[in-house]
């Protein structure tokens, strides 16, 4: 079975500032995706940013990008210039490929301080 | 291009009653999840839907399940509510698989 830990629950930032979420997984698979979703008080989950497992590459989505570290298990959130509107529960995501079931971390709650 | 969509936003059960949730994906998309979301259990995968049938579970009672019809709308029903049932039921769709779950905003359940 496959776990997502998130080890921070709770982080807050100064606006404009960077900050990194973390967040390990365990697998004995190869192939999977990797993903953080955002999810505001209006509660809709908004896909910030995906990974796939056989890319190197790190993936970037404006001012979000991540460092996966696939023989760490470790794929950490990158927020650069923060802003208030970031303000929400981050969680981390993992779902095998050819399987649409996402394992989800328990969420970190990050508080943008004007 | 429309959301995925939820219905009802809200709904207050009492215990041993029955519920039925329905969830349109975006148009096109032919892959339906569903999750539930508590305080105390977080997130967790109910089942997955693609073309009328279900593909995968998640480790939930019987008293939890779901269908899909030939418009790739989803429904799902819990039967005999007990407290604990009480959640946030997200619906999420997709294109196909691997490609990223798009979700609603979600049905809020309370039990009473």
């Amino acid at each position: 079975a496959q776990t997502v830990t998130q080890s921070q629950p709770e982080m807050s930032v100064q606006e404009a500032e960077t900050v990194t979420l973390s967040c390990t997984y365990d697998t004995s698979e190869n192939n999977y995706y990797l993903f953080w979703y955002k999810q505001p008080p209006s509660r809709q989950m908004i896909l910030v940013i995906r990974q796939e497992a056989y890319k190197q590459q790190n993936a970037t989505e404006n001012r979000f990008s991540v460092n996966f570290q696939k023989a760490a298990k470790s794929f950490s959130l990158k927020i650069s210039d923060s802003q208030l509107g970031d303000t929400a529960m981050y969680f981390c995501a993992f779902s095998l490929r050819g399987n649409e079931k996402l394992t989800f971390g328990t969420g970190t709650r990050l508080t943008i301080i004007p | 291009k429309a959301g995925v969509t939820q219905t009802p936003r809200y709904l207050i059960k009492t215990r041993g009653q029955q519920v039925t949730l329905s969830c349109s994906p975006i148009s096109g998309h032919r892959s339906v999840s569903w999750y539930q979301q508590t305080p105390g259990q977080g997130l967790q995968f109910l089942f997955e839907y693609f073309s009328e049938t279900q593909r995968n579970k998640g480790n939930f009672p019987g008293r939890f399940s779901g269908r899909q019809f030939s418009n790739s709308r989803s429904e799902m029903n819990v039967s005999t509510l007990e407290l604990g049932d009480s959640a946030l039921y997200l619906c999420a769709s997709s294109l196909v698989q691997g490609q990223p779950q798009h979700f609603g905003d979600g049905t809020r359940l309370s039990i009473l």
